[in-house]
């Protein structure tokens, strides 16, 4: 059981490139999210999903756009890139019914940097 | 609207030695919360959680703490090894959205 993967691991761009950052669950999770981290800011909500086809906007959703084709995949695309987008971005999934609700497994992170 | 926060960014401590990360909050309707761990280069992870109605819950050489009257709440590490060396995030999911506020996060250092 893989639980979240993200890719890649590390990416540099150029202001102004787009790019795509992948996420993928097998635990067959509806609710799935992305956040970014920089440092002394915590965790913050960017998108997130209830279900295939339905996405809804977090805390910071500026520069950044997210689709739900499957259950399985929420990927997040930056269309152009720029410096303030530099962080680590994590995605996540959680369980639908009782406690599972709670609990937030998170990927490994995407390291990226825009120069 | 809502804020989570940590007192300290970062928390020395040596091996064997028990440690305490704190989190305070400002919503007084807040009425669960969770701790997450997070390792160096990892996404957090799950550690410990606690409803209102509880002052305090223990799991495996943990506890948190919860104070309502002073909106505060804490983790306490019991015998710290290097393992447990990462950032520890309070997050409080009251409101039923089910969506996490995080903390800005507390940096353990166990030295050995």
């Amino acid at each position: 059981n893989a639980g979240v993967t993200q890719t890649p691991k590390f990416q540099v761009l150029k202001t102004g490139q787009s790019m795509t950052l992948q996420c993928a669950q097998d635990m067959n999770h509806e609710y799935m999210s992305w956040y970014r981290q920089d440092p002394g800011m915590g965790l913050r909500l960017i998108h997130y999903s209830v279900g295939a086809g339905i996405t809804d906007q977090g805390e910071v959703p500026n520069g950044y756009n997210v689709s739900r084709s499957t259950t399985e995949d929420f990927p997040l695309r930056l269309l152009s890139a720029a410096p303030s987008q530099t962080s680590v971005y994590f995605c996540a999934s959680r369980g639908d019914r009782g406690q599972a609700k709670n609990i937030q497994y998170f990927g490994a992170g995407t390291r990226l940097s825009v120069l | 609207g809502e804020s989570v926060g940590l007192h300290l960014p970062t928390l020395s401590v040596q091996e064997g030695d028990n440690s305490i990360i704190n989190c305070a909050y400002s919503n007084s309707a807040s009425d669960y919360f969770i701790w997450y761990k997070q390792e160096s280069g990892k996404g957090p992870q799950f550690i410990i959680d606690i409803r209102s109605n509880m002052d305090k819950r223990q799991g495996q050489r943990v506890t948190v703490l919860l104070n309502k009257t002073v909106k505060h709440l804490s983790l306490q590490i019991a015998a710290t090894q290097p393992g447990d060396s990462a950032v520890y995030f309070c997050a409080d999911l009251s409101g039923g959205s089910y969506i996490p506020t995080f903390g800005r996060g507390t940096s353990l250092i166990v030295h050995p």
